[in-house]
């Protein structure tokens, strides 16, 4: 079993509809990242969060670390959201990240 | 805006041979880290690196590999003889602070696409 797990795995949305990528984890750990994956393979950090709610421009990130789990949420979603998103965090008393496996997303015109 | 960088971006080599990617971290950040990606398979964590030593390394992370910061701005990981199975993206990290400090965010470089033939 994965210690991070990500729904859906594969996404496909027209624009401007609101998106929900899932993450559950089975590790504790003390806070949680969600990663964007380029097609070229670049890997940018979106979010880093440990409580609560984070928001940046169209993205909107909630944790709730009793029942460990995270949301990604993307509001009126555009092509150029279209990328794999991950979540990954590190376990307690390491700073390695555990990476899920993914959400591929593909947003249509 | 400070970015992690890493060359090449793409290694081709043959089976057996020695091979070193280069990062260069932001350049006020502490902890170092590598991780791959097979194609098609989740990232994978392989080291991490605090003050000029391994503090964290994977089971991946055996002898063939070594990791090294030579100078005050470069982050080297050295394959010694590679394996068809090494082909894969290898990504730099770093960050500002572990998890005892607010800020331990993890920047990565863009990658370097290893092929072993």
């Amino acid at each position: 079993k994965n210690e991070v797990e990500q729904s859906p795995q594969n996404l496909t949305a027209q624009e401007g509809e609101f998106i929900t990528i899932n993450c559950s984890y089975s590790v504790g750990i003390s806070a949680l990242h969600w990663l964007q994956q380029h097609p070229g393979g670049g890997i940018v950090s979106l979010f880093m969060l440990s409580s609560g709610k984070k928001k940046h421009g169209r993205l909107i990130a909630t944790i709730n670390i009793q029942e460990k789990h995270s949301s990604l949420h993307i509001t009126a979603s555009h092509p150029r959201d279209s990328a794999v998103y991950i979540c990954a965090g590190p376990p307690y008393n390491t700073d390695k990240l555990i990476f899920g496996t993914g959400t591929r997303l593909q947003v249509f015109p | 805006e400070p970015e992690v960088t890493q060359t090449p971006s793409h290694q081709v080599t043959q089976m057996g041979q020695e091979v070193i990617l280069r990062c260069v971290p932001i350049s006020n950040h502490l902890y170092f880290y590598w991780y791959r990606q097979i194609l098609g398979q989740k990232v994978e964590f392989l080291v991490s690196f605090y003050n000029n030593e391994i503090s964290e390394k994977s089971e991946i992370f055996d002898d063939q590999f070594s990791v090294e910061r030579p100078d005050g701005s470069n982050f080297t990981l050295k394959i010694r003889s590679t394996k068809l199975e090494d082909s894969a993206m290898y990504f730099c990290a770093s960050s500002a602070g572990d998890r005892v400090f607010s800020s331990y965010e993890q920047y990565f470089g863009p990658g370097t696409r290893l092929t072993v033939t």
